[in-house]
């Protein structure tokens, strides 16, 4: 199973861009990127995943090198309500994806 | 949203007592999933269900037991709550196993349920 180490935390300020990387060193042939963001007494919620070079949805953008062992989610223009905890999960296979402590991003005026 | 609820919302219970947390989903999802969330720990994996009356661990089964006997109601029970079973508990679903093939498959989320164990 592919362990996964991102940052315990960032601050931001309104209107920026944040970019959070999530180091997976064993990542296997198989294995996607999946990003989860979980606001306080919610559930996680998904946000965008890939395999790799780049995807982009309406709310985010996820970077995956050639080398796949790291992956940066990207938040355009960041506001307020973006303060939230971000996981990175790395799996496939037939193994069960598991959560991390997660990156607590907090974004401020 | 995903159409999953969780009941009770809330609870408050004393150590000894049994305990019933129910999931309920209405988008006929195969896997089911209940997870318990604490500070520090992120989201743990307690059991899941991968069909109706087919269940396995997860990395922190002990102490639940878990039962489906329908497709849309995963039940979650403490035999005998303990306080360090007080967490908040999430119940997910998802059409294929989370994280196997094929992997683009996601997760989605219930609200969430509050257990406190005096």
């Amino acid at each position: 199973l592919a362990k996964t180490t991102q940052p315990i935390s960032m601050d931001s300020y309104e209107g920026q861009e944040v970019n959070i990387t999530c180091s997976h060193n064993n990542i296997a042939t198989n294995d996607y990127i999946t990003w989860y963001q979980q606001f306080p007494s919610q559930g996680p919620r998904f946000i965008i995943q890939g395999y790799k070079t780049k995807v982009t949805n309406e709310v985010a953008s996820l970077f995956i090198p050639a080398d796949r062992k790291s992956s940066t989610l990207s938040l355009p223009r960041v506001s307020l309500s973006d303060t939230a905890v971000y996981y990175c999960l790395v799996g496939g296979g037939g193994n069960k994806l598991t959560f991390g402590t997660g990156t607590q991003l907090k974004v401020e005026l | 949203d995903a159409g999953i609820t969780q009941s009770p919302r809330h609870k408050v219970t004393e150590t000894g007592t049994p305990v019933t947390l129910r999931c309920h989903q209405t988008e006929n999802h195969r896997y089911m999933y209940w997870y318990r969330q604490d500070p520090g720990h992120g989201l743990r994996l307690i059991h899941y269900s991968y069909g109706v009356k087919d269940t396995d661990k997860g990395e922190v089964s002990d102490g639940y037991s878990v039962s489906r006997s329908k497709t849309e109601d995963f039940l979650l029970t403490l035999e005998s709550a303990t306080s360090s079973q007080t967490s908040v508990y999430f119940c997910a679903i998802s059409e294929s196993i989370f994280g196997g093939s094929p992997s683009t498959d996601t997760q989605y989320f219930g609200p969430g349920t509050r257990l406190t164990v005096l």
